[in-house]
This record gives C-alpha cells, sequence and structure tokens, in this order.
C-alpha cells in the first residue's frame, strides 16, 4: 500500500549545488503534481503533469525543472539551489478520466524537507 | 485569480466540545473542494471532497458544507478529541484549472 513516495526525507544542498527529489507513484493515476510549501503557508504548485510526457507550469516554476517520461515517476530538478527554495515539498497524484471533468481525491506523499545554505 | 483564505490561523479548544473551521474562496467557478489534515512533519491526508454540485459530505465525525453561491465552506468536528489536533488545510480545484488553490490552513489545538 505505498501510494506515493518521494525521497530523500531530508535534504542540506549549498548555494549553487544541484539535486533532484523523486516521486513514484503506484495508484496508476495519470496526474501528478509537485507542490511546495513555506512555513505558516498553503501549498504552491510548482509544475504537473496531466500523463506520461506532457508537463506544464504551475504558479513558481522557475528554479525548478520536471520530467514525466513514466506515469509512475515524476521527477523534480533543481539545478542552482538557492536560499529562496528552501522549503518542503510535496509530491501528489489523482486521476482524472478527462481534462474538465471534476477530478478525484488527490494524494500527497509524506514531503521532502530542503534547506539551501 | 482564486484566492482561498482560513480563519483564523490558530484554534485551541478544550476535548469534547464540537467546532467549526471556516474557509473562503473568491470565485465560485470551482469544481470541487477538498478538507485535508496535516500532522505535524507529515504529509497532507485528504478528509472530505465536495463536488461543485453537492452541499455536503460526512465522514464519522466530520461534516464538510459547501455553499458556492456565497464562497464559503464549513467543516464540522464533532466531540473533539486530543487525536484531532492537526493543521487542517481546504483547496478549491477552480474550473478549467488542472491545480488546487489552497488556503493557509488552521492549526487546532484539542486540550485534554
Amino acid at each position: 500500500n505505498a501510494g506515493v513516495t518521494q525521497t530523500p526525507k531530508f535534504r542540506i544542498l549549498k548555494i549553487g549545488q544541484s539535486m533532484t527529489l523523486q516521486c513514484t507513484q503506484d495508484m496508476n493515476h495519470n496526474y501528478m503534481y509537485w507542490y511546495r510549501q513555506d512555513p505558516g503557508m498553503g501549498l504552491k504548485l510548482i509544475y504537473y503533469s496531466v500523463g506520461a510526457g506532457i508537463t506544464d507550469k504551475g504558479e513558481v516554476p522557475n528554479g525548478y525543472n520536471v520530467s514525466r517520461s513514466t506515469t509512475e515517476d515524476f521527477p523534480l530538478r533543481l539545478e542552482l539551489a538557492a536560499p529562496s527554495q528552501t522549503s518542503v515539498y510535496f509530491c501528489a497524484s489523482s486521476y482524472s478520466s478527462s481534462l474538465g471533468l471534476s477530478g478525484n481525491t488527490i494524494y500527497f506523499g509524506e514531503g521532502s524537507w530542503l534547506t539551501v545554505v | 485569480k482564486q484566492e482561498v483564505t482560513q480563519i483564523p490561523a490558530a484554534l485551541s479548544v478544550p476535548e469534547g466540545e464540537n467546532l467549526v473551521l471556516n474557509c473562503s474562496f473568491t470565485d465560485s467557478a470551482i469544481y470541487n473542494l477538498q478538507w485535508f489534515r496535516q500532522d505535524p512533519g507529515k504529509g497532507l491526508t485528504s478528509l472530505l471532497l465536495i463536488q461543485s454540485s453537492q452541499r455536503e459530505q460526512t465522514s464519522g465525525r466530520l461534516n464538510a458544507s459547501l455553499d458556492k453561491s456565497s464562497g464559503r465552506s464549513t467543516l464540522y468536528i464533532a466531540a473533539s478529541q486530543p487525536g484531532d489536533s492537526a493543521t487542517y488545510l481546504c483547496a478549491v480545484r477552480p474550473q478549467g484549472a488542472q491545480k488546487l488553490v489552497f488556503g493557509q490552513g488552521t492549526r487546532l489545538t484539542i486540550n485534554p
């Protein structure tokens, strides 16, 4: 019963370093998302994907990249880490049968805590 | 632009009380509204999903209502327990959008 799995759970990066946050889901969901959550704030959408090979920007995409080569995996890449990217990152997935429908419950991973120093 | 607001930011009540958490949104053109629970250091767990055509949803001691025309939703928790202590977030899915717009959350503490 894995659901949405994110790795690593915690990471400290130096300014300018790069890293990839991994996300995989085993529910055969077509939609996948990356959100970030800053202290005391709601979640902001970074990128999302409606299926393998299709990705699109969310509200705060600058400094990040994604790819979706398979249904299961949706990695998030930070190319040149900056202190402003210190945050908690959540991957999520859901299933919708077609664009425009109301959508179903969204499932979240447990989060990845990233600190950039 | 859709905005979601949750008031209050924090709430502390004695065990056993019934309580209501509030969520308001600025644009009534939504597909659905979802309430989530977030425990410290954990991800979000979906509690209730209300489609735009529905007025309320119930799960155990939780009842969520939706008044789309006024841009409001409430989460009612009956007979609160210390285990209900967590942050509760609401989120709407705007029509035509493939994302959720979140409120900042209400941090709830139930005192034994």
